[in-house]
């Protein structure tokens, strides 16, 4: 499973865009990009996937650049409500059960 | 559908007590999962199951069983606690029998915390 990089926290007032970039440079052909959210005292939560260019939703935005070797998910107008825990994971689509590798992901805060 | 539900919310075990935390899903998912998260950490796989009857090892497996009787329910058992499993644990679902193959998104419990004294 391909080793995932991303900042430890981030800090951001409500409103604006927050970027959150990941970095997979051992990511293989076969794998998708998966972000999960965590609240506190709450399991974490699936947010967006992709596999390449951009992926949207209503709640994020995921751009992944042609190599693949990062991803940046994009949280637009933050509001308190999105201070939380936010995994990047990198996982094959193997058609069996994929065993998710939670890094200790990005901590978000978002102030008034 | 309730999802995924795990009962206790939360335990105090004292060394060398046994328990089971429970799991269950109503979303007629055929994978099922135990993580178990530390203060700062994220979560580590304990163990996990692809169908009923059919369990296997995570990346943490010592201390802890599992069985997998029927679909829905997906206990894990703690045989003898100890102090190092003070954790919150968390189980997931994923995987619609007979869904379109593509990637899996998880589907997580609310959590149970325990306390090994």
């Amino acid at each position: 499973l391909a080793k995932t990089t991303q900042p430890i926290s981030m800090d951001s007032y409500e409103g604006q865009e927050v970027n959150i970039t990941c970095s997979h440079n051992n990511i293989a052909t076969n794998d998708y990009i998966t972000w999960y959210q965590q609240f506190p005292s709450q399991g974490p939560r699936f947010i967006i996937q992709g596999y390449k260019t951009k992926v949207t939703n209503e709640v994020a935005s995921l751009f992944i650049p042609a190599d693949r070797k990062s991803s940046t998910l994009s949280l637009p107008r933050v509001s308190l409500s999105d201070t939380a825990v936010y995994y990047c994971l990198v996982h094959p689509d193997s058609g069996g059960y994929n065993k998710l590798i939670f890094g200790a992901g990005t901590r978000l805060a978002v102030h008034p | 559908n309730a999802g995924v539900t795990q009962t206790p919310k939360f335990q105090v075990l004292k060394t060398g007590q046994s328990m089971t935390l429970q799991c269950a899903q109503d979303m007629n998912h055929e994978y099922m999962s135990w993580y178990r998260q530390d203060p700062g950490m994220g979560l580590r796989l304990i163990h996990y199951s692809v169908g009923a009857g059919i369990t296997d090892q995570g990346e943490v497996p010592n201390g802890y069983n599992v069985s997998r009787s029927t679909t829905e329910d997906f206990p894990l058992r703690l045989l003898s606690a100890a102090p190092s499993q003070t954790s919150v644990y968390f189980c997931a679902s994923s995987r619609t029998s007979g869904a379109p193959l593509s990637t899996d998104t998880q589907y997580f419990g609310p959590g149970t915390r325990l306390t090994v004294l």
